[in-house]
């Protein structure tokens, strides 16, 4: 079993519409939570990040972390058709661990105009 | 400021040769992190160096290493290729206080034949 799980999709939504989008972890180590988007033939580009448990707003995206449950989140309010990229949930452990990022597969989202 | 810089972005090699792969950070910052992107296994931590010396590192063979320079400038060398090695070569540059702000270069990507 991978220590990160998140489903690939793809999904593919309206434009306005909200997307929800999803990554599961089995290591209770993890305190740092990070989604990145990567468009096609580019390098992740870091969204938003998150410490420890609750909610985190930036613009139409919102992160939450639920560290009991081991479930993070990212929510897209009004899509628009240039969020169509592959999303990439990231996290990892300890202060000091020195920079080892643990990802998910990566979901890949369409928003159609 | 630029961001980080990743040369060469492609490169074919056959079976059997060796490659090295660099990054120049973004400027002040002194941690260097290198992942391997591929469809099947996504992103993987390969290893992380900080003020010269590797701070932790992934699951990887000693075919894959890397250094680090005063400057922080990073190379990643890979021997003895082979046909799996195929992949986005990823480095990702922080502060290094902070090790959850990581951002990503453009990537270099290697076909082996």
């Amino acid at each position: 079993q991978k220590e990160v799980e998140q489903d690939p999709g793809p999904l593919s939504v309206p434009e306005g519409a909200i997307v929800s989008l999803n990554c599961t972890y089995s290591n209770s180590a993890f305190q740092y939570f990070m989604w990145y988007r990567q468009y096609s033939r580019k390098g992740p580009e870091l969204l938003m990040y998150t410490y420890s448990s609750g909610n985190k707003e930036d613009g139409r995206f919102t992160a939450q972390v639920d560290k009991s449950s081991k479930y993070i989140s990212l929510f897209i309010r009004d899509s628009q058709p240039s969020d169509s990229a592959t999303y990439l949930c990231a996290m990892s452990g300890a202060r000091n661990q020195g920079g080892k990022l643990i990802f998910g597969q990566g979901t890949e989202l369409s928003v159609k105009p | 400021k630029a961001g980080v810089t990743q040369t060469p972005r492609y490169l074919i090699k056959t079976r059997g040769q060796q490659v090295t792969l660099s990054c120049s950070p973004i400027s002040g910052h002194r941690s260097v992190s290198w992942y391997q992107q591929t469809p099947g296994q996504g992103l993987q931590f390969l290893f992380e160096y900080f003020s010269e010396t590797q701070r932790n590192k992934g699951n990887f063979p000693g075919r894959f290493s890397g250094r680090q320079f005063s400057n922080s400038r990073s190379e990643m060398n890979v021997s003895t290729l082979e046909l799996g090695d195929s992949a986005l070569y990823l480095c990702a540059s922080s502060p290094g206080t902070v090790q959850e702000t990581q951002y990503f270069g453009p990537g270099t990507r290697l076909l082996v034949l």
